[in-house]
């Protein structure tokens, strides 16, 4: 069954670090996302993508975010400058399209000392 | 704001029972609906979609919705303990931005 890869599964960086969150979608889904979980707490979202740019973007997303789709199977989050309210387990997402659900990846845990 | 609510439980069944997980959403824009399942410190599973009034059963779940009383459940049947995990209600309104809004989920513990 078709899967969605992240690496890394855990980054621990430093506070002020950049870290960049790595993800390939499945081969033939057209629309990518992010999300984080901070330890018990919801699922939120962070970004969706499509035909190559950010088609919705959440409050948590600002500055300090970036997402790129550096070549045709590639996903990125960059998070420059991180704080330690970053830690948390982020994940990527793809779809078909927005009345499917979605598949997520297996997450990377993001530790930020 | 779209609001997707849930109990955090947790919710204990004993095996063989049935667990029922409700869900109640505050966008009558919505459209489609989703339950996954998550166990601890994995990623959310797809487990079921729905998208129109009524019922749709796939093996020993079933979803039900009610889009007037903006109300979604999960019916788990003969529950095993490796049921046992949290189970998150997902809602999107794709005219409204395309993305899933998560509930807090619910923890379900089926005990032997």
């Amino acid at each position: 069954e078709p899967e969605v890869t992240q690496t890394p599964s855990h980054q621990v960086t430093q506070m002020g670090q950049e870290v960049i969150l790595r993800c390939v979608p499945i081969s033939n889904h057209l629309y990518f996302y992010w999300y984080r979980q901070i330890l018990g707490q919801k699922v939120e979202f962070l970004v969706s993508f499509y035909n190559n740019e950010i088609s919705e973007k959440s409050e948590i997303f600002d500055d300090q975010f970036s997402v790129e789709r550096p070549d045709g199977s590639n996903f990125t989050l960059k998070i420059r400058s991180t704080k330690l309210e970053d830690s948390a387990m982020y994940f990527c997402a793809s779809s078909e399209g927005p009345a499917y659900g979605y598949t997520f990846g297996s997450g990377t845990r993001l530790t930020v000392v | 704001q779209k609001e997707v609510e849930q109990n955090s439980g947790p919710l204990s069944v004993p095996e063989g029972a049935i667990a029922s997980l409700n869900c109640t959403y505050s966008d009558r824009g919505s459209q489609s609906f989703f339950w996954y399942r998550q166990y601890s410190g994995k990623s959310p599973e797809l487990i079921m979609s729905i998208y129109s009034n009524g019922d749709k059963e796939d093996g020993r779940f079933t979803a039900q919705l009610n889009k007037a009383s903006q109300y979604v459940s999960l019916l788990i049947r003969d529950s095993q303990p490796s049921d046992s995990a949290t189970y998150l209600c997902a809602v999107n309104t794709y005219n409204a931005g395309n993305m899933l809004t998560f509930g807090g989920g619910t923890r379900l513990m089926v005990k032997p």
